[in-house]
């Protein structure tokens, strides 16, 4: 079994800085981790992703780490903008796009 | 391309109703699956399907009914709603190895 765990709820940061979201995962087996972006009222959205023969993927201004040997993964967004307030799930993927979620983490841009 | 679409996008049943929630994609993905996310909690898989004629069970499947008749459609049928099933349910398609899923706009049914 895989558990997926992003320990903040809720991250407020300034426009233009740095924003840092976090997870943790439980079982290394799984190879394949995905975030992904929700506005309210509407379905998931596929932001990045990782496989773990990386550490790193960039696509623009996001950025996703994976620290195998602590089993947690990160996305950093830089610039942030306020376009980017939404709800944040890291999810770890199995065979056949099944994928177990986090929580989620509402990220806030204040400009 | 429509992508994944659901209907209903809204509903409310009585306890003890039943309905099928429709989900249909045009992208011609192998990969549909079903999930339901709870205020404070990530969304969970109930049940998915690897291709026509193929379905199985996912994290909470008790009360849902899927079936796969064709590689477009994978409905999700609730026998008899329970207040419990009160949720918003996402349908995903995707190509399966390590790719993304993609989601539909969700059906918020609220049981009462």
């Amino acid at each position: 079994d895989q558990q997926v765990k992003q320990n903040s709820p809720s991250l407020s940061v300034q426009e233009g800085r740095i924003s840092i979201l976090n997870c943790d995962y439980t079982n290394s087996m799984f190879d394949y981790f995905l975030w992904y972006k929700k506005y309210p009222a509407e379905g998931p959205t596929f932001l990045i992703s990782i496989s773990s023969i990386k550490d790193k993927n960039e696509d623009g201004r996001f950025t996703v780490f994976l620290n195998k040997s602590a089993k947690h993964l990160s996305l950093h967004i830089v610039p942030s903008q306020p376009g980017d307030s939404a709800v944040y799930f890291c999810a770890s993927a199995e065979y056949g796009n099944k994928l177990v979620f986090g929580a989620g983490t509402i990220l806030r841009v204040k400009s | 391309n429509a992508g994944v679409t659901q209907t209903p996008k809204f509903q409310v049943l009585k306890t003890g109703q039943s309905m099928t929630l429709q989900c249909a994609q045009d992208m011609n993905h192998e990969y549909m699956s079903w999930y339901r996310q709870d205020p404070g909690m990530g969304l969970r898989l109930i049940h998915y399907s690897v291709g026509a004629g193929i379905t199985d069970q996912g994290e909470v499947p008790n009360g849902y009914n899927v079936s796969r008749s064709t590689t477009e459609d994978f409905p999700l049928r609730l026998l008899s709603a329970a207040p419990s099933q009160t949720s918003v349910y996402f349908c995903a398609s995707g190509l399966g190895g390590n790719t993304e899923a993609f989601f539909g706009q969700g059906t918020r049914l609220t049981v009462v």
